[in-house]
């Protein structure tokens, strides 16, 4: 069965502008996690969609926003870029919120100059 | 405040010997921990997990060692091969009301494995 694919693979955006990052789960699965993975702080929670809700939420501020529709598909917005929102952004999905058991996306590389 | 630490940034060892990969936390609450293997331009995949009613978990030449009394757990892959060659994250989460869990991560070991 196909994996979960998040578009685009890389982006690259100046300070200021905003981006949006896409995410398709598996087939069946209903919940969508997204993380932000730095050389320095690993992987970081944002965070987690079940059933079109946001179910938790890391410490990030609120420039970083999210969403999932009613066919799991998720979408990660990040208003205002700055050059520290430089990474690697991962999205992993399961059937249930349970924390644990996720299939991760390949990421997105998002570079802000 | 890290809450799960991995110590060694980086792991070096000879194939066919054992790797041990460790993995500290500080929430006694944690119930649940997993470890994922992470290649270069991938996403983590999921390796083996244990629950806190366990203090050993074991799926082929993987076994996940829980110390709940020194919160301590590690991973240890014998034998270790050059495919293993890869980032390790160890992951732990706690049950919060409304049956949610949240997964804090460390920062992973890079092991590398040489032929």
């Amino acid at each position: 069965k196909a994996g979960v694919t998040q578009t685009p693979r890389y982006l690259i955006k100046t300070r200021g502008q905003q981006v949006t990052l896409s995410c398709s789960p598996i087939s069946g699965h209903r919940s969508v996690s997204w993380y932000q993975q730095t050389p320095g702080q690993g992987l970081q929670f944002l965070f987690e969609y079940f059933s079109e809700t946001q179910r938790n939420k890391g410490n990030f501020p609120g420039r970083f926003s999210g969403r999932q529709f009613s066919n799991s598909r998720s979408e990660m917005n990040v208003s205002t870029l700055e050059l520290g929102d430089s990474a690697l952004y991962l999205c992993a999905s399961s059937r249930q919120p349970q924390g644990g058991g996720y299939t991760f996306g390949s990421g997105t590389r998002l570079t802000v100059v | 405040d890290q809450q799960v630490k991995q110590n060694s940034p980086s792991l070096s060892v000879q194939e066919g010997r054992i790797s041990i990969l460790n993995c500290d936390y500080t929430n006694s609450m944690f119930d649940y921990f997993l470890w994922y293997k992470k290649y270069p331009a991938e996403g983590p995949t999921f390796l083996i997990s244990i629950s806190s009613i366990k203090d050993k978990n074991e799926d082929g030449r993987f076994t996940v060692f829980l110390n709940k009394s020194a919160k301590h757990l590690s991973l240890h892959i014998v034998p270790s091969q050059p495919g293993d060659s890869a980032v390790y994250f160890c992951a732990a989460s706690a049950q919060k009301a409304g049956n949610n869990r949240k997964l804090i991560w460390g920062l992973g070991t890079s092991l590398a494995v040489n032929p």
